[in-house]
């Protein structure tokens, strides 16, 4: 099975920062990678899919890129709604769906 | 408006049984693959079954031979049956659905279930 490993695991910041969340494969996954946002007590939602592309509705302050091993989301100036543990999802080989362990966005 | 309506969950002593529905609208389920995953309290997110549109099943090792994954297409309707629970399997559990992008290369879960919460204890 493929490993995915988040970093940070958690990070304080401010309204206003740029917020960079760094995403390993443990193998070359190609662009086969999506990120999710899920705030406390609700179900995920998806942002990023196949490395880059924002679904739709999402705004575009959320982006990502990366192919192969590592990836980055990055949220270009922090708004309040933003404060969420993110996950990244690997859809390169499946079953299983791999997910990251998460990082936890705080407020400074 | 695509919508999942999950139910089910509960409270219910080891070795017990479960049976939750994840309700769908918006979409035919039978048209997607659907994926049921869970969360243990203050945990990361894992898979758990999937069913593909075909009909093919797949499980987690953890839950092989104790979980079915189900749908019925005329009440749109996905099911996860869960036999001889243990206190690990204690958990929020999602229903998500599987989407391709237009390539039809890449895929995602683009909608999720409110959740259920399953709780396993004497």
């Amino acid at each position: 099975d493929i490993q995915m490993t988040q970093s940070p695991s958690s990070l304080s910041a401010s309204v206003g920062d740029r917020v960079t969340i760094t995403c390993r494969a443990s193998q070359s996954i190609s662009s086969y990678l999506n990120w999710y946002q899920q705030k406390s007590g609700k179900a995920p939602k998806l942002l990023i899919y196949a490395a880059s592309s924002l679904q739709s509705g999402v705004p575009s302050r959320f982006s990502g890129s990366g192919s192969g091993t590592d990836f980055t989301l990055t949220i270009s100036s922090l708004q309040p709604e933003d404060f969420a543990t993110y996950y990244c999802q690997q859809s390169y080989s499946t079953p299983p769906w791999t997910f990251g362990l998460g990082t936890k966005v705080e407020i400074k | 408006e695509v919508q999942l309506v999950e139910s089910g969950g509960g409270l219910v002593q080891p070795g017990g049984s479960l049976r939750l529905s994840c309700a769908a609208s918006g979409f035919t389920v039978s048209t997607n693959y659907m994926i049921w995953a869970r969360q243990a309290p203050g945990k990361g997110l894992n898979w758990v079954s999937v069913i593909y549109s075909g009909g093919g099943t797949f499980y987690a090792d953890s839950v092989k031979g104790r979980f079915t994954i189900s749908r019925d297409n005329s009440k749109n309707t996905l099911f996860l049956q869960m036999n001889n629970l243990r206190p690990e399997d204690t958990a929020v559990y999602y229903c998500a659905r599987g989407r391709y992008d237009s390539s039809g290369n890449y895929d995602y879960l683009d909608y999720w279930g409110q959740e259920t919460l399953v709780t396993v204890s004497s």
